[in-house]
């Protein structure tokens, strides 16, 4: 069975740029969750999807970040403009349920971006 | 407020010996606990949960942790450290029994094994 995959796995783009990140989650997984972690610091919950809906966004950084999850399927992280303060790395993670008490969130590799 | 403090930033233990790695947390409601490992080019891989029951829990790879609530604390142990086990550990808590929980996390812990 297919993991959590995140596309790319490294994106380096120039400041004022937009740049689109792509989570598949495992099948049949309710919950997607997007994470990320600035360098040095903690990896930080940005949001929470249900199906397709979006369950908890109160950790998106601001107005410049739009996550979507087309029929509940995979996700899409886009940021636009991109700033450096947006550099770091950028976790997906999945699991069963719409009550997940006792499910494990799969997570996926990351994607590093680096804006510049 | 909620949070996880994981006071080591980076240890360094000799292959064979003991390992120990502190978390410790502050959280509201009923914890649910997790520590999770990121190898180099890896994503995060759950070792363990606790969310009720014995407070000694088993994970994989041969570690273990134990919840204290009187200490707020869920460190992780392993008898004897294996040169694969070098990478960051990340001590994490969540909301029990909610319907979709975001993970609060440490800073991590990033272990190297001497030989």
């Amino acid at each position: 069975e297919a993991g959590v995959t995140q596309f790319p796995s490294h994106s380096v783009i120039e400041k004022g740029q937009t740049v689109t990140l792509r989570c598949d989650p495992i099948s049949g997984h309710d919950n997607l969750y997007w994470y990320r972690r600035v360098m040095g610091k903690e990896i930080k919950f940005l949001l929470h999807f249900v199906k397709e809906s979006k369950q908890d966004e109160s950790g998106m950084p601001n107005n410049r970040f739009l996550a979507e999850r087309t029929g509940g399927t995979y996700s899409t992280l886009k940021v636009q403009p991109a700033e450096l303060e947006d550099s770091g790395v950028y976790f997906c993670a999945s699991s069963q349920g719409i009550r997940d008490l006792g499910s494990e969130a799969f997570f996926g590799q990351g994607t590093r971006l680096t804006v510049v | 407020a909620q949070s996880v403090t994981q006071p080591d930033i980076h240890i360094t233990v000799s292959e064979g010996a003991s390992l120990e790695l502190r978390c410790n947390y502050s959280y509201g409601a009923t914890p649910y606990l997790f520590w999770y490992v990121q190898s180099p080019g890896q994503g995060l891989q759950l070792l363990l949960k606790y969310f009720s029951g014995d407070t000694l829990v088993q994970g994989i790879k041969g570690f273990e942790a134990e919840f204290k609530r009187s200490q707020s604390s869920f460190n992780l142990r392993k008898p004897s450290v294996h040169w694969s086990d070098a990478a960051e550990y990340f001590c994490a808590v969540g909301a029990w029994a909610s319907a979709g929980t975001a993970l609060i996390f440490g800073k991590g812990t990033t272990l190297s094994v001497s030989s």
